[in-house]
């Protein structure tokens, strides 16, 4: 069975400060994708990476994808109380399913 | 982005009843569609696979006979929760996929509150 860990679980900080959050397996995935969850709605996607090593950056937001392609990071700069959510990351497995890892609540505060 | 819409988005019901959830790709053929049950504070866990004119495909653990998945059509899916008790409280979500891509579009999500 393949796992996603994700941490950390939970993560209060004041706006203005980075932070970074981590996605690990002992597996492989074809591909891994970021969400952002608010409360009450479905996750929105937020990257994809694809290549062991790629970067992709979204306005604060800096997605690492392992040279292995078996663990991610994101890292947000300067965090807003906008970018308050629950973060889930996702590995694409075979036949098209996604293994979602235990998500990091965020909380930014003003 | 695609857009995958669900029915309804809570829904209240008496321990013992039965409810059916509605998934619906509004502008794109799903030929598989994929339902997830969340957790207060916790991830998505996948229930089950569907793909359009088949059987779905439960996860480990997942009952069949108490969730039924129906797939009958490239742009609907259905997921009925039947004897519905208090611990099948949660909030269902379903997401769709279609074409050459492995993208998932998501559903908003069904609030589902047994009493």
């Amino acid at each position: 069975t393949q796992l996603l860990e994700q941490s950390p679980q939970f993560l209060s900080i004041q706006e203005g400060e980075n932070l970074t959050v981590y996605c690990n397996s002992s597996s492989v995935f074809s591909s891994l994708q970021w969400y952002r969850q608010e409360p009450g709605e479905g996750p929105v996607l937020l990257v994809t990476v694809v290549t062991g090593g790629e970067v992709k950056k979204l306005k604060r937001l800096t997605f690492q994808f392992g040279d292995a392609r078996k663990d991610s990071s994101l890292h947000i700069t300067a965090a807003q109380p906008g970018d308050t959510g629950l973060y889930l990351c996702a590995g694409l497995v075979p036949g098209g399913k996604l293994i979602f890892g235990q998500g990091t609540e965020l909380s930014v505060k003003p | 982005g695609a857009v995958v819409s669900q029915h309804p988005s809570r829904v209240i019901c008496k321990s013992g009843t039965s409810v059916k959830i509605e998934c619906r790709s509004l502008d794109f053929q799903a030929t598989t569609m994929f339902w997830y049950r969340q957790f207060p504070k916790q991830s998505l866990m996948l229930m089950a696979t569907s793909n359009e004119g088949s059987k779905a495909t439960y996860e480990q653990g997942v009952e069949k006979d108490k969730f039924l998945i129906n797939h009958a059509s490239l742009t609907l899916s259905t997921l009925t929760v039947t004897s519905a008790h208090p611990e099948d409280s949660s909030f269902y979500i379903c997401s769709a996929a279609g074409g050459t891509t492995d993208t998932q579009y998501f559903g908003p999500g069904t609030r589902l509150t047994v009493l």
